[in-house]
């Protein structure tokens, strides 16, 4: 299985960045890495995804390194809405699934 | 609201009971993907459909499992003679060109009694 790896859990204080990180070195180099966030009792929210290069959106920045191997999301200036799970996945190679971990439990503080 | 809708929202059954929960994809979207969550972890993979064809099924989907997607538009995923240990979220996300990222429903929360 494809599979990527994430801290368990980070803190970021209200209105600053949170960056959080991801490891995919499994990854095709074709194939896009996708992030999302969860907050309790509702399905994943999709933030941002991206293949070579860095992409911004209305919700965040997603940093990818040249190797491919890894990447950073960044929320510019996190608010309390930002506290949720984060995942970083990827999409098994020969497969049509997507592969999730156990995500980065982000805690913004006041 | 034009995103994914999963009917019901929550559902208590009693052990051995059938269920089965529905799925209203984006309008368009030919691919459609079930998987169930358990507390703590992340979602698992269920199955896969590209409009109305199963195109790939988890070893995690036991013969109590069934998913079916009639022409290619709602799916329903059923599940025979449940046990405490289906006690789980069951998400379901759908998708368009590969590639595009998956939009998922706020899922079916099943409590087996």
């Amino acid at each position: 299985d494809a599979k990527t790896t994430q801290p368990t859990s980070m803190d970021c204080a209200e209105g600053r960045a949170a960056n959080l990180p991801c490891n995919h070195s499994t990854i095709s180099g074709n194939e896009y890495v996708y992030w999302y966030r969860q907050i309790h009792s509702q399905g994943p929210q999709y933030i941002i995804h991206g293949l070579k290069n860095n992409e911004t959106n209305e919700m965040a920045s997603l940093i990818i390194t040249e190797d491919r191997k890894s990447s950073t999301l960044i929320l510019p200036h996190a608010t309390l809405r930002d506290t949720a799970v984060y995942y970083c996945i990827a999409p098994d190679s020969g497969t049509y699934k997507y592969i999730f971990g156990t995500g980065t439990r982000l805690k913004v503080l006041a | 609201d034009t995103g994914v809708s999963q009917n019901p929202r929550h559902k208590i059954t009693k052990r051995g009971q059938n269920v089965t929960f529905r799925c209203d994809p984006i309008s368009e979207h030919n691919r459609l993907y079930w998987y169930r969550q358990t507390l703590g972890q992340g979602p698992e993979f269920l199955t896969y459909f590209q409009n109305e064809a199963q195109l790939e099924k988890s070893r995690l989907l036991s013969d109590r499992f069934s998913a079916e997607r009639p022409k290619g538009s709602f799916s329903t995923l059923e599940i025979q003679r449940t046990e405490q240990g289906d006690s789980a979220m069951y998400l379901c996300a759908s998708s368009s060109p590969y590639d595009s990222p998956l939009h998922f429903g706020n899922g079916t929360r099943l409590t087996v009694t």
